[in-house]
């Protein structure tokens, strides 16, 4: 069965700073794999996606996340963070052939310092 | 264009009563997935409509049932409400049948006492 590990389950950085926020998945073949970002509040926005060939993908708002197949991670980056990421980060895994069911990770939340 | 809407958007019940909670996908979208999420849980899978058919289910009892309808919307009820229940329900919409990523609407809190 597929699954996700996010290590930290809080992370706190200054703005301006670079970001990693760790994700591992388990599953038996390379799976689809997604970042999203919910505000207080609000509903989960898709950050970015990953199904296949490059493995360096850029999303929204400055996002990067790459994928490992080695260490079965796909790490979500941002250079120089801001204020306003300040946000719950889930990373979520999908089997190719199992409909639209996702298993997702237990969040990371970030703080931002001014 | 419109995203996914949930109604109603804050929901408080009493224990054994049921519960019925909508959701309007994008329009064009026929995937529709249902979310339960608990601070003690996370996200948690209850489940998936794709043309108006049950494609997928998580683990959650019987007392939790959805259906979708022939324009994609799609309900979700519960039953015999028990405190365990009280979370925030996330409902999803996709264009396609196969993982190509959810469109998320801001979900009803539902709180039972």
């Amino acid at each position: 069965a597929q699954s996700v590990t996010q290590p930290d389950i809080h992370i706190t950085v200054s703005e301006g700073a670079s970001l990693e926020l760790r994700c591992n998945y388990s599953y038996g073949a390379t799976p689809y794999l997604f970042w999203y970002v919910q505000s207080p509040g609000q509903g989960l926005q898709l950050l970015l996606k990953y199904f296949s060939g490059d493995t360096l993908v850029q999303g929204i708002k400055g996002f990067e996340a790459e994928f490992k197949r080695s260490q079965s991670s796909f790490n979500l980056r941002k250079p120089s963070v801001h204020w306003s990421d300040a946000a719950e980060y889930f990373c979520a895994v999908g089997a190719p052939n199992t409909g639209n069911q996702f298993y997702f990770g237990t969040g990371t939340s970030l703080t931002v310092i001014p | 264009k419109a995203g996914v809407t949930q109604t109603p958007r804050y929901l408080i019940k009493t224990r054994g009563q049921q519960v019925t909670l909508s959701c309007s996908p994008i329009s064009g979208h026929r995937s529709v997935s249902w979310y339960q999420q608990t601070p003690g849980q996370g996200l948690q899978f209850l489940f998936e409509y794709f043309s108006e058919t049950q494609r997928n289910k998580g683990n959650f009892p019987g007392r939790f049932s959805g259906r979708q309808f022939s324009n994609s919307r799609s309900e979700m009820n519960v039953s015999t409400l028990e405190l365990g229940d009280s979370a925030l329900y996330l409902c999803a919409s996709s264009l396609q049948e196969r993982n190509y990523g959810y469109t998320f609407g801001s979900g009803t809190r539902l709180t039972v006492v």
